[in-house]
């Protein structure tokens, strides 16, 4: 199993839809969950940080489920810039060294 | 957010010749620094991790002796692609954290926005 598995998409939603990703991860010692957003060509851009009591920021929504080893990222009300890579960050149980997903593909049409 | 500079944007040699990558934190301390390799519709590959002022510390598979990092300052680390081949062209990407200035967290990295390295 790899150390995080995202599905790579891509995800093709209308304007104004909700969608969401899962994203898990195989170390249960780690502590600290990021997601990041890469557009195309581009270096990746801090979306939010995802803290054991869930995590919100305006239409985007950051969820940990300790027990069964996975984030998720819920975008409400989807407009057409939230199309990019949206990348899981993890760091490695004790450390912080991150391991990277190999990012979901959002694609927003009118 | 905290800014991370990266020089150059974009780099064209010839096979053979050597490159270097800055990698700057312009308001915070970096006390770690990380280089990403990505290429073409894959995800970030970390290739090494450099704390300030030691030795840094390489992936499996990543030939420390091609890949040369430099980390001598809280605000500046350096990669040098050494004998530069064809199959090194990528984008790199370097990113820091740290515990001063405006964002103190070691655990939340902040990217630089990346080299275009091409290799003819």
């Amino acid at each position: 199993r790899k150390e995080v598995e995202q599905d790579p998409g891509p995800f093709n939603v209308p304007e104004g839809a909700t969608v969401a990703f899962n994203c898990t991860y195989s170390n249960s010692a780690s502590q600290s969950f990021f997601w990041y957003r890469q557009d195309c060509r581009k270096e990746p851009k801090l979306l939010m940080s995802v803290y054991s009591s869930g995590n919100e920021d305006g239409r985007f929504t950051a969820q940990l489920n300790r027990a069964s080893q996975y984030i998720s990222l819920l975008i409400r009300d989807s407009k057409l810039s939230d199309s990019a890579t949206y990348l899981c960050v993890v760091n490695r149980g004790g450390s912080y060294i991150p391991t990277f997903g190999r990012g979901t593909s959002l694609i927003v049409h009118p | 957010g905290a800014v991370v500079s990266q020089h150059p944007s974009w780099v064209i040699c010839k096979s053979g010749t050597s490159v270097k990558i800055e990698c700057r934190s312009l308001d915070f301390q970096a006390t770690t620094m990380f280089w990403y390799r990505q290429f073409p519709k894959q995800s970030l590959m970390l290739m090494a991790t450099s704390n300030e002022g030691s030795k840094a510390t390489y992936e499996q598979g990543v030939e420390k002796d091609k890949f040369l990092i430099n980390h001598a300052s809280l605000t500046l680390s350096t990669l040098t692609v050494t004998s530069a081949h064809p199959e090194d062209s990528s984008f790199y990407i370097c990113s820091a954290a740290g515990t001063s200035g405006p964002h103190p967290s070691t655990d939340t990295q902040y990217f630089g926005p990346g080299t275009r390295l091409t290799v003819l």
